[in-house]
């Protein structure tokens, strides 16, 4: 059974300070990983999708990497706003369902 | 437009009621899912359909009854509410992939349900 970990559970840091959330996974049989953003009270958004075979995928200020080898995803956040706070949460798919992690709470303060 | 849309947006009832989530999705997507969300924010597949029919289904009490009249509705009845079902109930949809894989899900804003 697939289980996804993502630590810290909770992050506060100054506007402009880079973020660094980690997600890892038991079962490297993936086909991709999937990162979302859920605001209070709101339906997730997707974020990035990196397929099994690649490294990292880049939107604007958002980078994510994937070691499939290891069970590991970094997402990183590059000069935060206090616009990014959100729950972030990485899930991974394999046999036709996302299996969630539980998130990383993001505060940053202004 | 709204892509995936789910009402009603709240809803409180009585244990022991029967009560249905409805969800339409026009993004053309072959799969569609429901979510679980309780109140630790933890996040579980509870069905998905794949071109109407029934690909996952992870233990759910029967009580919970999915159905999919076509392909850009999926529906959710609920019998026999109890207390424990109270959670954010959320629809998806997305493209499948090949051999098991799916592409980007795109979330409803989530169905909140209370059981006094």
């Amino acid at each position: 059974k697939q289980e996804v970990t993502q630590i810290p559970a909770a992050l506060s840091v100054p506007e402009g300070e880079n973020l660094v959330l980690n997600c890892s996974f038991t079962d490297s049989a993936i086909y991709n990983l999937q990162w979302f953003r859920q605001d209070p009270g709101k339906g997730l958004t997707s974020l990035l999708l990196i397929q099994s075979s690649q490294r990292e995928q880049t939107s604007g200020r958002l980078n994510a990497s994937l070691d499939k080898s290891s069970g590991r995803s970094t997402l990183y956040i590059a000069a935060s706003q206090p616009g990014d706070s959100a729950t972030y949460l990485c899930a991974v798919s394999n046999d036709y369902k996302l299996s969630f992690g539980a998130g990383t709470t993001v505060t940053v303060r202004a | 437009d709204t892509a995936v849309s789910q009402t009603p947006k709240y809803l409180v009832t009585q244990m022991g009621n029967d009560k249905s989530i409805k969800c339409e999705q026009n993004l053309g997507h072959d799969t569609m899912y429901w979510y679980k969300q309780d109140s630790k924010k933890f996040l579980k597949i509870m069905f998905s359909y794949n071109n109407k029919e029934l690909i996952i289904n992870e233990t759910v009490p029967n009580r919970f009854s999915p159905k999919s009249p076509d392909k850009a509705h999926l529906n959710l009845h609920i019998n026999s509410l109890e207390l424990g079902d109270s959670a954010v109930y959320f629809c998806a949809s997305s493209q499948a992939g090949t051999g098991g894989a799916l592409l980007t899900q795109y979330f409803g804003p989530g169905t909140r349900l209370l059981v006094l």
